[in-house]
C-alpha cells in the first residue's frame, strides 16, 4: 500500500531540471509532497488534489494523474537550496487524513 | 514560537527500559501523529489522534502506545525499549479536512536503544 517513488536518487547540475514520480497501486484521490532536509524536519511542499491538476510552489511543480494512480513533481532550474529527500504521501484508504509515505528520492545538487 | 515541539531532542536509552516521548503543539490542531522514520522506510505511522483521548494504531505500532490527554500534548510510550526501536521519530499535526491541508512536523527526536 504503500506508494513507490522513482528515481532512489538523483544528482545534478546547478540549473538543470529533474522529475520524481511517485506511484500506487491504491486508487489516489489525493498526493501530499514534502521536502526533507538532512538532520531536520520534513517540511510540506503542496497538495495536488484533483487528477490532472497541477500546482506549483516556486520553481516546483507536480501533476497528478488519477487514472494513472500517480503524481510526479517537477523541479525545473534546480537551485542548491533544493537539495533533501523528497517523499509523497497518499492517504490511507480508511481515511483521508492519514498519511503513508514512500519511502522518498535524495536529490542532490551540485554547483 | 514554533507550533510544534518535541521533547527530548536526543536520547539514549537500554533494552528493557520504558521511555516516553513528547510532543506539544501550539496551533489548536486536532489531528496528532507518531511516525518514526529509518533508512531506506520513509516515514512509518506508529499512532494518530484524531481527539482528546481518541487514538487509534498506525502500520507500526507493536511495543508501543500513546495518551492524548489534552489537545496540545501527544505522549508515545516505549513500553519495554528494544534495540529494533532506535530510530528518529517525528510528531505530525494537520487540521481537519486532511485530504486539503498539509502536516507540520515537530523536529524530531533521534532515540538510540543500547
Amino acid at each position: 500500500q504503500q506508494p513507490v517513488q522513482s528515481p532512489q536518487a538523483v544528482i545534478l547540475r546547478e540549473g538543470e531540471d529533474a522529475v520524481i514520480n511517485c506511484s500506487s497501486s491504491k486508487a489516489l484521490y489525493s498526493v501530499h509532497w514534502y521536502r526533507q532536509k538532512h538532520g531536520e524536519a520534513p517540511v510540506f511542499l503542496m497538495i495536488l488534489l484533483k487528477g490532472g491538476e497541477q500546482k506549483g510552489h516556486e520553481k516546483i511543480s507536480a501533476s497528478f494523474n488519477e487514472k494513472k494512480q500517480q503524481s510526479s513533481l517537477y523541479l525545473t532550474a534546480s537551485q542548491l537550496s533544493y537539495s533533501g529527500t523528497y517523499f509523497c504521501g497518499t492517504p490511507r484508504m480508511d481515511s483521508s487524513y492519514k498519511l503513508i509515505f514512500g519511502s522518498g528520492t535524495r536529490l542532490l545538487v551540485r554547483p | 514560537d514554533a507550533g510544534i515541539t518535541q521533547s527530548p531532542r536526543h536520547k539514549v536509552t537500554e533494552t528493557g527500559t520504558p521511555v516516553t516521548l513528547r510532543c506539544h503543539q501550539t496551533e489548536n490542531h486536532r489531528y496528532m501523529y507518531w511516525y518514526r522514520q529509518d533508512p531506506g522506510h520513509g516515514l512509518r505511522l506508529i499512532h494518530y489522534s484524531y481527539g482528546v483521548k481518541d487514538t487509534d494504531k498506525g502500520e507500526v505500532s507493536d511495543g508501543y502506545s500513546v495518551s492524548r490527554s489534552k489537545t496540545e500534548d501527544f505522549l508515545l510510550t516505549l513500553e519495554s525499549a528494544t534495540s529494533s526501536q532506535t530510530s528518529v521519530y517525528f510528531c505530525a499535526i494537520s487540521e481537519p479536512g486532511g485530504d486539503r491541508n498539509g502536516y507540520t512536523f515537530g523536529s524530531g527526536t533521534r532515540l538510540t536503544v543500547v
